[in-house]
């Protein structure tokens, strides 16, 4: 069974340019989470999704930043217009139905010079 | 807002020493999970407890969880250098969603 897959994992965007983040769950898993981390920091949670549904996303920022998680294919966390302060780790997270362990992906780089 | 408090924030330890780190958090919650961080890595689930009193045990880590307290702990005996890392605790409060709420880490650091 394949982990948590994520893509790319590293990224280098020029400001103002758009990233996109993909994350592909672990088979059977239908609840992805994105978190974010900041050099040196633990992980901050950005938004939970479930198939086609957006279930949480109090941790998102308010401009620039979307997430989704269609009905088929990876969810996506989509960065519009990106800052030097948007350079993290941007991990992805899924859990089965039960909703018991995250189990965590290799994460995506992102550097915005 | 459910604030989660590691410490200590560093740690060196002599290999085969025994240390303790702490985990606080503000609110009420049942569900807490330790993971390790290698740098540049992504994060490896070491331990789920999900009720009061709940000790688990895997290899030179011991985690424990007192929801009365609102603490757990992640004890290593006889430190060896594989265990250098990062470690966090996190938890989901029974009032939300299952969102993660870290702490802050703490670098452990095994010396020779």
């Amino acid at each position: 069974n394949a982990g948590v897959m994520q893509n790319p994992r590293h990224l280098v965007r020029r400001r103002g340019q758009e990233a996109r983040l993909r994350c592909s769950p672990m088979k059977g898993h239908s609840h992805v989470y994105w978190y974010r981390q900041l050099p040196e920091e633990g992980l901050k949670f950005m938004v939970y999704l479930q198939k086609e549904n957006i279930i949480d996303e109090s941790g998102m920022p308010k401009e620039r930043f979307s997430a989704e998680f269609p009905k088929e294919g990876p969810s996506i966390l989509r960065i519009q217009q990106v800052v030097r302060g948007d350079s993290a780790a941007y991990f992805c997270a899924s859990s089965p139905p039960l909703r018991e362990t995250q189990y965590f992906g290799p994460g995506t780089r992102l550097l915005v010079l | 807002e459910l604030k989660v408090e590691q410490n200590p924030l560093f740690l060196s330890m002599q290999e085969g020493k025994n240390y303790t780190i702490y985990c606080n958090y503000s609110t009420t919650s049942d569900r807490l999970y330790w993971y390790r961080q290698d740098p540049g890595k992504s994060l490896e689930s070491l331990f789920v407890l999900l009720s009061n009193g709940a000790v688990k045990q895997e290899g030179r880590l011991m985690a424990s969880l007192d929801t009365k307290a609102r603490l757990s702990t992640l004890h290593i005996t006889a430190a060896v250098h594989d265990l250098s890392a990062t470690y966090f605790c996190a938890v989901i409060s029974n009032f939300g969603n299952e969102k993660l709420t870290f702490g802050t880490g703490t670098r452990l650091t095994i010396i020779p």
